[in-house]
This record gives structure tokens, C-alpha cells and sequence, in this order.
């Protein structure tokens, strides 16, 4: 089955204790994506990666870190986690890089940090 | 700047009565549009999407949006909604140029009644 999918499903920690967010997809896409929903806010882009070991910072980076050393995977790394990046996280992927191509979306992965 | 504006955080509606979601969009070039709708505890999915052409776009689950360039709207309608369509719905633009970056906006949170 096509999917993207995101580990852990539900995370809590403290403050400061690094983190990481898995995601992976096995659709051979080449953009992938990371956001944050919070009420009121919808979603917020992270980060995106348009390929292997390419990527940029979307509208809300500051606190995260992303590496794509493989197609399939885009992990989302929380080096010193703070209470204001409690969130829902989604990760998407794109079949291509373009703006026209729509986004797959994980499951979500719900965040506190405390 | 691009922005999305979702005026309506909740939209209440009777079962089988017709619904209007509403999209506005601000951009200096062109754009592509999108809605996606969210399930409970589940991640967003495409509904329907404009890249060019004919102005009114058909989606899922009987969903459709009609593209207004001069008043840079994209609304969602349904003729006639049913319980299940309970979610909340997200317009996105992307950027015909420039940034690979996705911009949602808060979202619409739809109440089917019995």
C-alpha cells in the first residue's frame, strides 16, 4: 500500500531531551515536507527537501533540524525541545518537485513537550 | 507576501442542506490551488485541486470549487452534505515561480447536524 508514514504516533518528553520524528514513504517521491498544526494556525511549514541531500527552510525552521540521506526517509530532529513546539507534526510527500504535483500526507504525530 | 484566509473557523450545517466553505487567496504571481479535507485523527487528503483550465474544478465525495481570479477565491460546495463529511477542510496555494513552498491556511472545521 502506498503510504507515508510517521514514528512515533504520540510522543511526550521534557524540555531539552533531544528527539527525533521518523518518516518515511514508499512511493519513490521526490519532494518531502514537514509541518506543524496548531489551532487557529493550520499548517505551518518546517522544512522541505526537493531530493536527496537537498533542503530548505519553510516558514516556521527555527528549533528543527532535517536531513535526507535517503529518498524514502526524512527524518525531523528536535535537538533541545521546548513547550511551544507542542504540536501535531505531518509529514507529506510529493511525487514530483513542481507546485502543481499535490501532497500525501502521514498520519501525524502528536508532540508534547513539557 | 502569500497569504491564505479562511474566514470561517466553523461552519454548522444540517444534514443533506448545501454548504460553501470559503477560500481567499493573496499572491503576486500566479497560483495553484488546492483543498484537502482532514478526518478525525487522520492526516489531510486531497479533495480537489485548479492548476488551469476550466474554472470549476470537480473533487471527491461530490465536493466542487469554482476559481474567481478577479476576486482571488477558491470555494469548496457541496449541493448537499452528509454526516460523514464531518472534518475540517484546508485551502493551500503554491507558487507558480520562485519557492517550492506550500501555504495552508487555518482551516474550516465543518459540523454536519442530524
Amino acid at each position: 500500500e502506498a503510504q507515508v508514514t510517521q514514528n512515533p504516533r504520540y510522543l511526550i518528553t521534557v524540555t531539552g531531551k533531544k528527539l527525533t520524528v521518523t518518516c518515511s514513504q514508499n512511493m519513490n517521491h521526490e519532494y518531502m515536507s514537514w509541518y506543524r498544526q496548531d489551532p487557529g494556525l493550520g499548517l505551518r511549514q518546517i522544512y522541505y527537501s526537493m531530493n536527496v541531500e537537498v533542503t530548505d527552510k519553510g516558514d516556521v525552521p527555527e528549533g528543527y533540524k532535517v536531513s535526507r540521506k535517503e529518498k524514502r526517509n526524512f527524518p525531523l530532529i528536535l535537538e533541545s525541545p521546548s513547550p511551544n513546539q507542542t504540536s501535531l507534526y505531518f509529514c507529506a510527500s510529493s511525487l514530483g518537485t513542481g507546485p502543481t504535483y499535490e501532497q500525501y500526507f502521514g498520519p501525524g504525530t502528536r508532540l508534547t513537550v513539557t | 507576501a502569500q497569504s491564505v484566509t479562511q474566514l470561517d473557523s466553523q461552519v454548522p450545517v444540517f444534514e443533506e442542506a448545501p454548504v460553501e466553505l470559503r477560500c481567499n487567496y493573496s499572491s503576486s504571481v500566479s497560483v495553484y490551488l488546492f483543498w484537502y479535507v482532514q478526518y478525525p485523527n487522520q492526516g489531510l487528503q486531497l479533495l480537489l485541486k485548479y492548476l488551469s483550465g476550466s474554472t470549476l474544478v470537480k473533487g471527491i465525495n461530490g465536493f466542487e470549487a469554482e476559481f474567481n481570479k478577479s476576486q482571488t477565491s477558491f470555494h469548496l460546495r457541496k449541493p448537499s452534505v452528509h454526516i460523514s463529511d464531518t472534518a475540517e477542510y484546508f485551502c493551500a496555494v503554491s507558487m507558480s515561480s520562485g519557492t517550492y513552498k506550500y501555504i495552508f491556511g487555518t482551516g474550516t472545521r465543518l459540523k454536519v447536524l442530524a
